[in-house]
């Protein structure tokens, strides 16, 4: 079956810093460009960060470019998003997303994952 | 930075055309996805490359282009449609933008 799994996100204090995980299965997850996006409370969606399949390419918001930073480890199907500096406004469900074949749309999305960020 | 705008809501009965508008400078080059969210759940990808509709999309759903506007349409609309839905298409840099959302409301 498909799937991406998102552990637990959890409640981190402003300044601070927390690492979201990705578990990819029932797919080829290294041959796939994999996406976080995020969604505060009440609010539309919000692109956050992109990989390639190979590692070789990321883009980041400008809402988070210096702070967060999107990593992969193929030999174990997961995903990840550090996140540093937390601000309040980072409060958000994170979910991340594969790029489907081709290259348009994401066609997978994990379940979402809260992050709150406490002042 | 980028923008795409869409109506923050759309109401329509059952079994009428429900029609979502989003409209961005780089649309006439750059492809339009369509994403369906329900309440408490992850987004769900309904047409990707303008028009295309994804295995197991229902067809009542359909997707279109013209100049700086992408369209979604649902033909006959049902209560299950109620949804936000979102575009989303890429910037001139190639990163990903999400449209400011619209909410279905089915009558």
């Amino acid at each position: 079956q498909v799937q991406l799994v998102e552990p637990g996100g959890g409640v981190v204090q402003r300044g601070g810093s927390l690492r979201l995980s990705c578990a990819a299965t029932g797919f080829t997850f290294s041959t796939c460009a994999m996406h976080w996006v995020r969604q505060a409370p009440g609010k539309g969606l919000e692109w956050v960060a992109v990989l390639s399949y190979d590692v070789t390419t990321d883009y980041y918001a400008g809402s988070v470019k210096g702070r967060f930073t999107i990593s992969r480890d193929n030999s174990k199907n997961t995903l990840y998003l550090q996140m540093n500096s937390l601000r309040t406004e980072d409060t958000a469900v994170f979910y991340c997303a594969r790029l489907r074949a081709g290259g348009e749309g994401l066609d997978v999305w994990g379940q979402g994952t809260t992050v709150i960020v406490s002042s | 930075s980028y923008e795409l705008t869409q109506p923050p809501s759309v109401s329509e009965s059952p079994g009428q055309t429900a029609r979502i508008t989003c409209s961005g400078d780089a649309l006439p080059k750059q492809y339009a996805n369509w994403y369906q969210q329900k309440a408490g759940q992850a987004p769900v990808l309904v047409i990707y490359k303008d028009s295309e509709r994804p295995s197991g999309i229902p067809e009542r759903f359909s997707g279109s282009s013209s100049g700086t506007t992408v369209t979604l349409t649902i033909s006959g609309v049902q209560a299950e449609d109620e949804a936000d839905y979102y575009c989303q298409s890429t910037d001139s840099s190639g990163t990903f933008v999400f449209g400011t959302g619209t909410k279905v409301t089915v009558l």
